[in-house]
């Protein structure tokens, strides 16, 4: 069975703040990780793959195999930031957690 | 390129009702999906086309959902009869192929509330 679990619900931070939502996954096979990003009013949009190990928008994500976790991080939090994220796992399919909206405060 | 397009954006229905979703995938997208997003939690896969052929349907409620996509391009999903526990938004999304699994293009969804 494969399984995503996103801990937090809502995160609030401010302007400029660190940021690192939290994901944690259950597979037994090798795993290939997501963040996808919807801001409002607009569609469910691919975010980071981690095999690709890129920076987008600044944000970042490390696979943890001994964690099981692939949280993602941004240094310096931005207003635009704000929108719900959602940790995506392939196993036989692409399972989503239930996702985290971010808001950044002014 | 044109997104994924679905129609319609809102629908309202009485439980036991019939109602249907329509989807066109991104051109040239073989792979076509259907998720199921109830308020609070991430999308669901329903069920996985490859062309016009069906991949995974193994989360799809088959005594009340059917979806098609006869020519492998567009795509319908039909619920027959509606209950109240239907009420979510259906996202419809699309690949190139079925190896970029990962890499999903979505559309706007449509709004289902059931009454």
């Amino acid at each position: 069975a494969q399984r995503v679990t996103q801990p937090e619900k809502l995160l609030s931070v401010f302007k400029g703040a660190p940021v690192e939502l939290k994901c944690n996954y259950s597979y037994s096979g090798s795993p290939e990780l997501f963040w996808y990003v919807q801001y409002s009013r607009q569609r469910l949009q691919l975010l980071l793959r981690h095999i690709s190990r890129e920076s987008i928008k600044g944000f970042t994500a490390d696979l943890n195999k001994g964690e099981t976790s692939f949280h993602l991080k941004k240094p310096f939090a931005q207003e635009e930031d704000s929108a719900m994220y959602y940790c995506a796992l392939i196993g036989s399919r692409l399972t989503f957690g239930e996702g985290t909206q971010l808001t950044v405060n002014p | 390129e044109a997104g994924v397009a679905q129609s319609p954006r809102y629908k309202i229905i009485e439980k036991r009702q019939s109602v249907a979703f329509w989807c066109n995938p991104i051109s040239g997208h073989a792979t076509l999906y259907w998720y199921q997003q109830i308020l609070g939690q991430g999308p669901k896969l329903l069920i996985q086309f490859q062309n016009n052929g069906v991949v995974d349907d193994s989360q799809l409620p088959k005594d009340r959902f059917s979806a098609e996509r006869l020519k492998g391009v567009d795509s319908t999903l039909k619920i027959q009869p509606a209950k109240l526990e239907d009420s979510a938004v259906y996202l419809c999304a699309s690949t190139i192929h079925w190896q970029s699994l990962g890499e999903q293009y979505f559309g706007p969804g449509t709004r289902l509330t059931v009454t």
